[in-house]
């Protein structure tokens, strides 16, 4: 049972372009939502975060949105840039614990 | 940032052998630590919380006998693969969260296991 899901393995955007990477989840009780950037043979990294008390979060080129009546949360990168190419997961997160579970992640390719 | 150290990077194992990784937070204290393995092309899948000073929490279907995890202290989990099959070749990720509060969680480097 995927409770996370990204249903776009993959994304190619021109460089200087936004790139929009959408997620889907089904648990109503998560309540903090997340995005991880991995690179191939590497852990993720933070990216940014949102808490489901809000419907935005803006970390200089990384916006995250969450529509909470859609279970839908969505990460925009303006503008896209070379180093941004990689593997990005959405996670989420209930009260009270820190458990996190992932989505199947997007793979972003941005072209010169 | 804080940061979290695995340790081996890459391992080869015969299999029916053990096989024992660490993973450990360098320059933070983590009584709460996680582990996880990612197959190609797919999601990170949790298999466990280590926490320290008690046992282990795994995951549902998750064999605990053959994954067996030890918190030895705030700063180092081991995930010790028993008995290795060449199915359970994959790349194990360990993370710990930020804070006890935290859900922003640091990751390892991972670990590639091969089982011949």
């Amino acid at each position: 049972d995927q409770q996370v899901k990204q249903n776009s393995p993959s994304l190619s955007v021109q460089e200087g372009r936004i790139s929009i990477l959408n997620c889907d989840y089904t648990n109503s009780m998560f309540d903090y939502f997340l995005w991880y950037k991995k690179y191939p043979a590497e852990g993720p990294t933070f990216l940014i975060s949102i808490s489901s008390i809000k419907d935005k979060n803006e970390d200089g080129r990384f916006t995250v949105f969450l529509n909470k009546s859609a279970k839908h949360l969505s990460l925009h990168i303006v503008p896209s840039q070379p180093g941004d190419s990689a593997v990005y997961f959405c996670a989420a997160s209930g009260k009270s614990y820190q458990k996190v579970t992932f989505g199947t992640g997007t793979k972003l390719q941005v072209i010169p | 940032g804080a940061v979290v150290s695995q340790h081996p990077s890459w391992v080869i194992c015969k299999s029916g052998t053990s096989v024992k990784i660490e993973c450990r937070s360098l320059d933070f204290q983590a009584t709460t630590m996680f582990w996880y393995r990612q197959f190609p092309k797919q999601s990170l899948m949790l298999m466990a919380t280590s926490n320290e000073g008690s046992k282990a929490t795994y995951e549902q279907g998750v064999e605990k006998d053959k994954f067996l995890i030890n918190h030895a202290s705030l700063t180092l989990s081991t995930l010790t693969v028993t008995s290795a099959h060449p199915e359970d070749s994959s790349f194990y990720i360990c993370s710990a969260p930020r804070d006890r509060s935290s859900y922003e969680q640091y990751f390892g480097p991972g670990t590639r296991l091969t089982v011949t």
